[in-house]
This record gives structure tokens, C-alpha cells and sequence, in this order.
């Protein structure tokens, strides 16, 4: 059974540009959490999807940042317009029901580096 | 809000050295506490959790110890080898969405 996916899993933008990070969850779980994590800093709750439903975006930024998790395909965290402070890990998690009381499973991360 | 804070790194150890990382949280309620682990490249890895007071979570010969009194959920390993090198991070689930709550995480690194 493979793991938490994410692709790319470096990618270089420009100031203004679009980024666009996607997330596959394991096999047969429908639950995924994004996180977030600064140069020298913890990880940072995002934001958390169900299959079609935002379930909690308390995390995100109120601009540039949205997430989808479509009923095919992935999940994908897009940011738009990137500024040097986005640059960051960007984590994600899947779990087959809501992790209260199920372990999170965490991709490789996608390293975002803005110029 | 909820937080947790653990101590800083680089910790630097020799082999067979016995090993501490301190975390101490705040929260209201009863939160469930966790210990990943980061190996370099790859994505976090459960080592252990405990989900109430006094519960005691081991894995791999690593421990930790719900404390409730102290609001404290320290790392311990006896002897560690370098293979336990990586970054170590503290976290906690306090809402019925699951969402972590992370410390900054502290590097570990043993040497031979």
C-alpha cells in the first residue's frame, strides 16, 4: 500500500506566480489535512478536507490560498500570486476517518522556494 | 490557544548515550499528546502517542509519559544508536477535527 504522495516535490517559483502542490492520500482514506511549515518553525495546521468539503480552513490565510480535495484526483493546495514569505514545507496527512481517533499518515512534503 | 513548546536543538550525543527532550503544552480540555519523527527528506512518522493522564506511550525504546500535573510529555530513550538521528517534534490534538498542534521540533544527532 503506497504512502501519502505529494508532488512536486521541490518547486521553484516566481514572485507573482501561481503555485499549485498536490497531495494523493493513501488508499482508501478520504480525510486530508494540509500543514505548513516555516524555515526554523514547527509545522502550522492549514487547512481540512473531506472528499469535496472544506471542513476547517481556520489555518489559511484569508488571500491567495485555497485547497480542494475533488471526489477524483487529488488534493491539491493552491497559492496564488507568491510572495517570499510563502516560501515553506508544505505537508499533508491523510487518514481513512477524521483523526480524532485515527493516526494521520504525512507525506514527504513539497519544499516551495519563491525568488 | 493551545501551543506546545519543547526544547531547542542541535542536541548532540554520542552513541549509547541516554537521551531527553523536554515538551510542555497548554490546553484547555483533555488533549491526546504525540511524538513524531522527521528523518531527512522524508515526512513525519508517528513514534508514540497517549491520549490521558498518566498514560505512558513507548515505541522503538523510546518513551514518554502524559504528565497532567506538569503539563508535560518528555522524550526518553536509554541508548540511543545514530540511526535515531532526526528531527523529534511534540504535538497535540485538542478538537474533534484532529487537526496537530506542533512544537518547532528539536534535531538530534548522534554521533558514533
Amino acid at each position: 500500500n503506497a504512502g501519502v504522495m505529494q508532488n512536486p516535490r521541490h518547486l521553484v517559483r516566481r514572485r507573482g506566480q501561481e503555485a499549485r502542490l498536490r497531495c494523493s492520500p493513501m488508499k482508501g482514506h478520504s480525510h486530508v489535512y494540509w500543514y505548513r511549515q516555516l524555515p526554523e518553525e514547527g509545522l502550522k495546521f492549514m487547512v481540512y478536507l473531506q472528499k469535496e468539503n472544506i471542513i476547517d480552513e481556520s489555518g489559511m490565510p484569508k488571500e491567495r490560498f485555497s485547497a480542494e480535495f475533488p471526489k477524483e484526483g487529488p488534493s491539491i493546495l493552491r497559492i496564488q500570486q507568491v510572495v517570499r514569505g510563502d516560501s515553506a514545507a508544505y505537508f499533508c496527512a491523510s487518514s481513512p476517518t477524521d483523526a480524532s481517533s485515527y493516526e494521520q499518515y504525512f507525506g514527504p512534503g513539497t519544499r516551495l522556494t519563491v525568488t | 490557544g493551545d501551543s506546545v513548546t519543547q526544547m531547542e536543538g542541535p542536541v548532540t550525543l554520542s552513541e549509547e548515550a541516554f537521551l531527553t527532550i523536554n515538551c510542555t503544552y497548554t490546553a484547555t480540555g483533555y488533549p491526546s499528546l504525540f511524538w513524531y519523527v522527521q528523518y531527512p527528506g522524508e515526512g513525519l512518522q508517528l513514534l508514540l502517542k497517549a491520549t490521558k493522564a498518566d498514560d505512558k506511550g513507548s515505541n522503538k525504546g523510546f518513551e514518554a509519559t502524559y504528565r497532567k500535573e506538569t503539563t508535560s510529555f518528555h522524550l526518553e530513550k536509554g541508548s540511543v544508536q545514530v540511526s535515531d538521528s532526526a528531527v523529534y517534534f511534540c504535538a497535540l490534538r485538542a478538537d474533534s477535527w484532529g487537526k496537530l498542534q506542533f512544537g518547532a521540533g528539536t534535531q538530534v544527532v548522534v554521533t558514533p
